[in-house]
């Protein structure tokens, strides 16, 4: 299995562009979750999904973040305006029946 | 609600010294728990996890962890650290298996040569 594939992992934009940041679960994980790291405020749950639904988006700052998974092998986090202070690491993760979380290797983030 | 604290942010320990990083958590029932690592430039790779039975756990890399209820704690140990080790140690608890876990603020481990 080739664990949870991110992409991409670095991205830069300017303030104002629309950024998306996309992931592929492990096959068969029911579970999706997205995270942002940031030294100022550690690791961060936005949103998380369970069999493509989502259940909990308490952890999405602004209206500017949008999450779909349309399929079981597919999510997306959209920033539409991004600005400078969302610059950070975005992990997404999946799991099977919460038996632990299979991280990606992340999406870093620059907005300038 | 559930909550998780590291009470220690760095921690330096000299190569081939023992180990043990803190956790306490916060939960009515018994909790879902797990360690976490995250090398410099990667994701989180889960080290081991506690659902029920043995309240002695082993990982991987040589590492375990003891759930204590009585204590609300669950403490990651290494007999011996290698420089390898150096990583962010985060601890975790969840609710139940369908449901989010959360993450305490990490625990940076220094290996001293």
């Amino acid at each position: 299995d080739a664990g949870v594939i991110q992409s991409p992992r670095h991205e830069v934009t300017e303030m104002g562009q629309e950024v998306t940041l996309r992931c592929k679960p492990i096959s068969g994980h029911n579970s999706l979750f997205w995270y942002r790291q940031t030294m100022m405020r550690g690791l961060e749950l936005l949103i998380y999904f369970n069999n493509n639904v989502p259940i909990d988006d308490s952890g999405m700052p602004e209206d500017r973040f949008s999450a779909k998974m349309p399929n079981a092998s597919f999510s997306t986090l959209k920033i539409q305006p991004s600005e400078p202070r969302d610059s950070a690491v975005y992990f997404c993760a999946s799991s099977y029946l919460n038996y632990g979380y299979t991280f990606g290797s992340g999406t870093r983030l620059t907005v300038v | 609600a559930q909550s998780v604290t590291q009470p220690d942010i760095h921690i330096t320990v000299s190569e081939g010294a023992s180990l043990e990083l803190r956790c306490n958590y916060s939960y009515g029932a018994t909790p879902y728990l797990f360690w976490y690592v995250q090398s410099p430039g990667q994701g989180l790779q889960l080290l081991l996890k506690y659902f029920s039975g043995d309240t002695l756990v082993q990982g991987i890399k040589g590492f375990e962890a003891e759930f204590k209820r009585s204590q609300s704690s669950f403490n990651l140990r290494k007999p011996s650290v290698h420089w390898s080790d150096a990583a962010e140690y985060f601890c975790a608890v969840g609710e139940g298996r369908d449901d989010k876990i959360i993450f305490g603020k990490g625990t940076r481990l220094h290996i001293l040569p």
